[in-house]
């Protein structure tokens, strides 16, 4: 157990709409990162948050957006759904108060758009 | 941002050792090496972490030369358990931002 929590595991929803990810980093950690992994593709990073700021974005769509609450959980939140947008979601936390940064993913939320 | 170039897959036999070579050509003065491991619908979980040199835990040991242009993770005595991708990830925390991107992986499979 990595201490990373998401929720929910498994979400099917239909074009068009909307969702959101929830991910709670493991106690202490103030960064929190979400990745998108589509079917055989590797990890694409879409954002990081730090203490409530954002702090780096990826190839993170304009339908999507995140934020990081003062509780330092974080919300991923997916507009105008699209087929392609069906992944896992991970979202992965780390201290990053030091150079080396080493990451401790959740065990991710699996997005189906049917 | 560091680019990392690993073998696409590997295969092994069970009780064999393994060697995966990342290469990262540009990788920065402040730049760690850390290698990650996945499961099939399971997150990266981190594995080894190096600067220079040579770093050794209970899973795995990893092999950075001199110029640190490129690291070798040894997984000793593999089983089927050990069977994932496995991800070479170069880069630091600069104090405003990290943006930490994984490159495709080094798929491997292990068999009897």
């Amino acid at each position: 157990d990595s201490g990373v929590t998401q929720t929910p595991k498994h979400l099917i929803t239909a074009t068009g709409q909307r969702v959101t990810l929830r991910c709670s980093p493991r106690s202490g950690d103030l960064s929190v990162y979400w990745y998108q992994q589509s079917l055989d593709q590797g990890l694409q990073f879409l954002i990081q948050y730090y203490n409530g700021e954002e702090r780096a974005k990826g190839n993170i769509l304009e339908r999507f957006s995140a934020q990081q609450f003062p509780d330092l959980h974080s919300e991923l939140n997916l507009s105008s759904l699209e087929l392609g947008d069906s992944a896992l979601y991970f979202c992965a936390s780390s201290t990053s108060d030091r150079r080396s940064e080493k990451l401790f993913f959740g065990s991710g939320t699996q997005l189906s758009v049917l | 941002l560091a680019k990392t170039t690993q073998p696409i897959s590997m295969d092994s036999y069970e009780g064999q050792e393994v060697n995966i070579t990342c290469s990262h050509n540009n990788i920065a003065t402040n730049d760690y090496i850390t290698w990650y491991q996945q499961f099939p619908s399971q997150g990266p979980r981190f594995i080894i972490q190096g600067y220079k040199t040579k770093v050794t835990n209970e899973v795995a040991s990893l092999f950075i030369p001199a110029d640190r242009k490129s690291s070798t993770l040894s997984l000793p005595r593999v089983s089927l358990s050990d069977t994932a991708v496995y991800y070479c990830l170069v880069g630091s925390y600069t104090g405003t931002a990290s943006k930490l991107t994984f490159g495709t992986g080094t798929r491997l499979q292990v068999t009897l």
